[in-house]
């Protein structure tokens, strides 16, 4: 069965840090990823996806992933955190029937 | 557009009950996914609807089930409601699977925080 690892359950960083949350999938076939962010209170919101083309995708608010096929990895990353990035991150994989499977999500809590 | 409704947004029941929980997808959305968020296991799939059918199927007991209306609004059902059933259900919509087996993006709602005592 596919599955989704994401290796940090917390992380604690300053403002101005830069950030890599990892994401591991183990999947043989074409693969949709996804980055979705639950800051306090909120609800689920896609950061970004990727589905083919550009390894290197960018999302919203300044964050990035790339895939790398042979690491079967779509690593997060943000070159410099602020506050308001507090949030838990979730990475997911897409299924046939729009099923995602999710990794056990990461909190990241930023220090002003 | 608005985005995805979910009603109600807390519920306190207790063993043995049934509950019904309610989702509006976006609109223009027809396909409807339900997840269940616990801080144990995470987030887990539960089921898709689309056009009214179930198209896919997660690893949960039959107490759980769901129907999608011709409006694609949808509805899930816990029956014999146990204490581990307490759990944030989010509802997420989206437009049809694109072609090829792509797995479209999904758009979530703010959950039903369920409480089973």
């Amino acid at each position: 069965a596919q599955s989704v690892s994401q290796h940090n359950h917390h992380v604690i960083l300053s403002e101005a840090a830069s950030l890599e949350l990892g994401c591991n999938y183990s999947y043989g076939g074409t693969v949709n990823l996804f980055w979705y962010v639950q800051y306090p209170g909120q609800h689920l919101q896609l950061l970004l996806k990727y589905f083919s083309g550009d390894p290197l995708v960018k999302g919203i608010k300044g964050f990035e992933a790339e895939f790398i096929k042979s690491k079967f990895s779509f690593n997060l990353r943000k070159p410099s955190v602020q506050w308001s990035d507090t949030a838990e991150y979730f990475c997911a994989l897409g299924e046939y029937g729009n099923k995602l499977v999710f990794g056990a999500g990461t909190i990241l809590r930023v220090k002003s | 557009k608005a985005g995805v409704t979910q009603t109600p947004r807390y519920l306190i029941k207790t063993r043995g009950q049934q509950v019904t929980l309610s989702c509006s997808p976006i609109s223009g959305h027809r396909s409807v996914s339900w997840y269940q968020q616990t801080p144990g296991q995470g987030l887990q799939f539960l089921f898709e609807y689309f056009s009214e059918t179930q198209r896919n199927k997660g690893n949960f007991p039959g107490r759980f089930s769901g129907r999608q209306f011709s409006n694609s609004r949808s509805e899930m059902n816990v029956s014999t409601l146990e204490l581990g059933d307490s759990a944030l259900y989010l509802c997420a919509s989206s437009l049809p699977q694109l072609a090829g087996g792509i797995t479209d993006t999904q758009y979530f709602g703010p959950g039903t925080r369920l409480t089973v005592l």
